[in-house]
This record gives structure tokens, sequence and C-alpha cells, in this order.
């Protein structure tokens, strides 16, 4: 059964410090992404990663960074958190297959930035 | 990727056919429609692609029009478990293009 595991399921950090989302994948997929999803506005991409080492910007990065040293880990990072970063936190993982290819997603991370 | 329009809810009785239509008169010719749901608390889930035949898999069946603007999600027999928020996303496909854009999405509500 494939599986994409979030470290934590609900988290709570305060202003400023340094938080760790890690997210692991056991199907051997390329392609790794981090969401965030907030009430009206759907789920926004903030990185992905093709690759070990690779990385690309989403649409929202601003405040964020990842990391991806092994191809089954994908660590997203707030160097500083704020409180606008309080969201719900999704990791997806999928083949690279060019056509058709489905994402698997983890059941998340609650973050609250107080 | 083309713009998609839902209905932000629906609703459905339990045992019925559930029909969720999707808008997409801006879709190009290398561009395929996703269905996804997440349930309360959960991740999405991936249900169902198609470019232009209709598809049929053990959860639900895809029927896209002939000028391939709307698509309609059909829940064959709708139970509790399927009330969730359905996202229809449309997506150049081909390496480079893997991110999806999720919209808002339809709400289905499955009554009793």
């Amino acid at each position: 059964d494939v599986k994409v595991t979030q470290s934590s399921r609900y988290l709570v950090k305060r202003t400023g410090e340094k938080v760790f989302l890690e997210c692991v994948q056991d199907m051997d997929h390329e392609n790794m992404f981090w969401y965030r999803q907030d009430p009206g506005l759907g789920l926004r991409l903030i990185y992905f990663s093709y690759d070990v080492k690779m990385k690309e910007k989403g649409d929202i990065p601003e405040g964020y960074s990842v990391s991806r040293e092994k191809k089954e880990r994908f660590s997203l990072i707030l160097e500083s958190a704020s409180t606008n970063q309080t969201s719900m936190y999704l990791c997806a993982s999928s083949l690279i297959q060019g056509y058709g290819f489905e994402q698997f997603f983890g059941p998340g991370t609650r973050l609250t930035v107080l | 990727d083309a713009k998609t329009t839902q209905p932000p809810s629906m609703d459905c009785a339990e045992g019925r056919a559930a029909n969720l239509p999707c808008n997409h008169s801006t879709i190009s010719g290398n561009e395929y429609v996703y269905w996804y749901r997440q349930i309360h608390s959960q991740g999405p889930q991936y249900i169902i692609h198609g470019l232009k035949n209709n598809e049929t898999n053990e959860m639900a069946s895809l029927i896209i029009t002939e000028d391939r603007k709307s698509s309609t999600l059909i829940l064959p027999h709708a139970t509790l478990r399927d009330t969730a928020v359905y996202y229809c996303i449309v997506r150049v496909a081909g390496f480079g293009n893997e991110k999806l854009t999720f919209g808002t999405g339809t709400r289905l509500t499955i009554i009793p």
C-alpha cells in the first residue's frame, strides 16, 4: 500500500522559531511537493523537487526553503516562523511518467504559529 | 494551465448517483482533466483523469464533452463516505508539468 507520511499531525510554534516539516514516501517516487491549504484559497504549491538535491519554486515560496538529500525524504523549512504561516501543510509525491500520473498525499500537518 | 469553474456546493441522497460538473472552457488540446477529492482532515485523494474519451474506474466515471470545454464526475451510488470536497483540475501533461493547481472545489454532502 502506497504511503506518504508526515512527521506531525499538529504542531504549535512561536514567532521567530525555525520549523522543520518532514515528509517521507515509500514508493520510490521521483517527484515530491509541498502545498499549504488555507480556507477559501484551496491548495497552493510552495516548492517541489524532481530529484535528489533538486528543487523548484512553486507559487508561494517566500518565507520557506526545502531540502531533499534522499529520494524518499523532502523537508520544508520555515527559517523564522510568522503568524501568517499558520496553515495546513500537505506533502505529496508522484512518479515522473510524463502523462497521466497521480499525486499521492500525506495526511497533512496543521501548524499554528503563536 | 486552464482555469476551472465548479459549483461551491452540492447535495446528493445516499444511494443515488452524484454528478459533479466542471467547466474548463479554455482548455487546450494537450491538457488532461483530473479529479481529486479531500475528505475532512485528510490529504487529497486521486479519483480519475482523462484527455478526451470517457473514463471509468472502481471509484467513478468521467464524462468529457466532445468539445472538451466541460466534464462531469459521476459517483454511481453515493455513500456517506463520499462526503468531501471534489476538485477538478486541468493540467498540461509532460515532463516539467507535474504541478497541480487546485481551485476551491465543490463541497459534496451525501444526505442519509
